[in-house]
């Protein structure tokens, strides 16, 4: 079975600043990886996945994240960060037979 | 493409009372999921359809707890007898493989 987890529930940049929110995850095989963003009250967005494809991912609105086999990583950055990219960010992973399992989050702050 | 719907949003309940959420998955997609999500934490598998049938259950899923997706589209999960312990947002996701998953805005409910 999958686990994940998020390394630091809360995580603060500026506007402008590089954005790093971390996950590694536990799996005997190379599972299938997400990451998700929650604004308040509303369900999960998609940003991005991998599905044993490229290992750097490219998602929306800017973000990207790099699958790391050897350190058990898939790490979500972002070069510049926007106000708008304050949210709950969730990374999950999946073995591909419905059980998907999420992160407990990291909420993202930005400063002006 | 309309999303996924849940309705209704908000529910507010008395223990004890029952409730029911009901779930409009995006037309084309055969594979449904329900997941609990609480305060600060990420979602948790609750069940998985494909179309009508019933595939995975949590554990948990108690017997309180019933969902069903009769037609092989929308879907409900009702609660009986519930306790503030099943306070919650509950959300519903949809898709066409095992590592697609589109999430509906979610229903929360209070137990008071």
């Amino acid at each position: 079975a999958q686990s994940v987890t998020q390394l630091g529930s809360h995580v603060s940049v500026s506007e402008g600043a590089l954005v790093l929110l971390r996950c590694n995850y536990s799996s005997s095989v190379p599972p299938y990886l997400f990451w998700y963003v929650q604004y308040p009250n509303q369900g999960l967005q998609l940003l991005l996945k991998y599905t044993s494809a490229a290992t750097l991912v490219k998602g929306i609105n800017g973000f990207e994240a790099e699958f790391k086999k050897s350190e058990t990583s898939f790490h979500l950055t972002k070069p510049s960060a926007h106000m708008s990219d304050a949210a709950e960010y969730f990374c999950a992973a999946s073995s591909g037979n419905n059980d998907m399992r999420f992160g407990a989050g990291t909420r993202l702050t930005v400063k002006p | 493409d309309t999303g996924v719907s849940q309705d209704p949003r908000h529910k507010i309940t008395k223990r004890g009372q029952n409730v029911t959420f009901r779930c409009d998955p995006i037309s084309e997609h055969n594979r449904l999921y329900w997941y609990r999500q609480t305060l600060g934490q990420g979602p948790e598998f609750l069940t998985y359809f494909q179309n009508e049938a019933q595939l995975e259950k949590s554990r948990l899923l108690s017997d309180r707890f019933s969902a069903e997706r009769p037609k092989g589209s929308f879907s409900t999960l009702e609660i009986q007898r519930t306790e503030q312990g099943d306070s919650a947002m509950y959300l519903c996701a949809s898709g066409r493989s095992s590592y697609e998953q589109y999430f509906g805005p979610g229903t929360r409910l209070t137990v008071t």
